[in-house]
C-alpha cells in the first residue's frame, strides 16, 4: 500500500510564500501530483513530477526527492483566493493513478 | 469543451434505495475515473476504466456498488441498496493522459438518510 503524509492544516499571509510538505511511502514509484481544491468544488491538476528537482509554473513551484520520498508546493506572492485544499498524491506500481494524502487546507489571511 | 458533466449534482436518498450516478468524461479522454470524498477518509479511488474497460475496481467498497461504461462517452456508478455510510461526494474524472492528471467533474453529493 501507500503512505501519503501531509500536514493538515496551514495559515499564511497575503503577499507571503508558503511551502506545503508531501512525504510519501511507496513501492514502484511513478510520480507525484499536485491538486488544489477549493472548498465545494473539485480539484484541479496543478502539477506532476517524476523526476528529482524543483519545477516552476507561474507564482506556484513543486519540488520533489525520490531518495527522500519527499515533495513540496511553493506559492508565491499569496493571494487570497489561494485558500484551499492542496492534495499530494503519488502514483506507483509502474501506471499513472495516484493515491491521495488527505489534504493541506491553506488559509491565507490579510 | 464542456468538461466532464456530472449528475446529478446533489442526491437525497432514503437508506435501502438505489442510487445511479452519471458521468460524462471529456471527448477523446480514454481514462476514466471514480473517486468518493469524505471528510474522515480524504479522496478515495473506486474503480478506472481504460478505453470502456474496468480496469481496477479493488477500491470498490462492496457488492452493493457497481460502475459501468457503455460507450466512451457515459458512464454510471450505481449502489444498491444505499446506506447511510455511503454518504459523500462521488467526483467522475477523465484523462487522455493520467501523467498530465485528470480533469475532475463537479461531483455528486449523495447523502443517504
Amino acid at each position: 500500500g501507500q503512505n501519503i503524509d501531509q500536514p493538515t492544516e496551514m495559515t499564511a499571509t497575503e503577499g507571503a510564500i508558503v511551502q506545503i510538505n508531501c512525504t510519501y511511502q511507496t513501492s514502484g514509484f511513478n510520480g507525484l501530483f499536485w491538486y488544489q481544491q477549493h472548498a465545494g468544488e473539485a480539484p484541479t491538476f496543478l502539477s506532476y513530477n517524476v523526476l528529482d528537482g524543483l519545477e516552476e509554473k507561474g507564482r506556484f513551484s513543486s519540488f520533489l526527492s525520490r531518495s527522500k520520498g519527499y515533495s513540496y508546493l511553493l506559492l508565491k506572492e499569496l493571494q487570497m483566493k489561494d485558500s484551499a485544499s492542496y492534495l499530494c498524491a503519488a502514483a506507483s506500481g509502474g501506471s499513472y493513478i495516484p493515491t491521495f494524502g488527505r489534504g493541506t487546507s491553506l488559509i491565507v489571511h490579510p | 469543451d464542456a468538461g466532464v458533466i456530472q449528475s446529478p449534482r446533489h442526491e437525497v436518498t432514503e437508506m435501502g434505495q438505489e442510487v445511479t450516478l452519471r458521468c460524462k468524461p471529456i471527448s477523446g479522454h480514454d481514462y476514466l475515473f471514480w473517486y468518493r470524498q469524505t471528510m474522515m477518509r480524504g479522496l478515495e479511488l473506486l474503480i478506472y476504466f481504460n478505453n470502456n474497460v474496468p480496469i481496477d475496481d479493488s477500491g470498490m467498497p462492496e457488492d452493493r456498488f457497481s460502475a459501468k461504461m457503455p460507450n466512451a462517452s457515459f458512464s454510471t456508478l450505481k449502489i444498491q441498496p444505499s446506506e447511510p455510510r455511503d454518504s459523500a461526494v462521488y467526483f467522475c474524472a477523465s484523462s487522455d493522459r493520467p501523467d498530465y492528471g485528470y480533469t475532475f467533474g463537479s461531483g455528486t453529493r449523495l447523502t443517504v438518510v
